[in-house]
């Protein structure tokens, strides 16, 4: 079965500081993944999309299959990143698979 | 445009008790879902409807039932409530997942 996982529930991090939140994936065929965030009192919300490698507030995501991770990474936390974040895993092209999710707390 | 609309927003529930969570989305989108969002869990599908007049059981679906009303409309019901089944539910909408979902609001419901 096709799974995702983010090691760390919590990352606090500084104002300025670098940012990566690890997620890591396994799934026997060509794997789509996403980033969603949740900011407080927000829906969930698509972030981004490996297939578009794409960069945005500052995120990115790269797809590696050799160690079938797909961190999201910035260089400079700001206040307002902090959220709740969620490595999704399209399953069948029908369904996304989400990891357990980490809360990001960017300290000022 | 409202996108995904879920009521109740809130919701108590005695062991036992029965109910119908409601989603509606006004996209025009094939695909529906609903996921329960439980703390160190992430979110687990539950049900979900590929089109309308599908539907298929996720990962958790025990004690659960969905119904596809039409293309807009995708119910989740509880029959016999149980304390395991305090979460918070989220309903989803999607036209091909390279899109992305589109989530509603949430419920919050509590089963004592």
């Amino acid at each position: 079965a096709q799974r995702v996982t983010q090691p760390e529930k919590l990352l606090s991090v500084f104002k300025g500081a670098p940012v990566e939140l690890k997620c890591n994936y396994s799934y026997s065929g060509s794997p789509e993944l996403f980033w969603y965030v949740q900011y407080s009192r927000q829906r969930l919300q698509l972030l981004l999309r490996h297939i578009s490698r794409e960069s945005i507030k500052g995120f990115t995501a790269d797809l590696n299959k050799g160690e079938t991770s797909f961190h999201l990474k910035k260089p400079f936390a700001q206040e307002e990143d902090s959220a709740m974040y969620y490595c999704a895993l399209s399953e069948g092209a029908q369904k996304l698979v989400f990891g357990q999710g980490t809360r990001l707390t960017i300290n000022p | 445009n409202a996108g995904v609309t879920q009521t109740p927003k809130f919701q108590v529930l005695k062991t036992g008790q029965s109910m119908t969570l409601q989603c509606a989305q006004d996209m025009n989108h094939n695909s529906m879902y609903w996921y329960r969002q439980d703390p160190g869990m992430g979110l687990r599908l539950i049900y979900y409807s590929a089109s309308e007049g599908t539907t298929d059981k996720g990962e958790v679906p025990n004690g659960y039932n969905v119904s596809r009303l039409n293309k807009r409309e995708f119910s989740l019901r509880l029959e016999s409530a149980a304390p395991s089944q305090t979460s918070v539910y989220f309903c989803a909408s999607s036209e091909g997942l390279r899109r992305g979902y589109t989530f509603g609001s949430g419920t919050r419901l509590t089963v004592v």
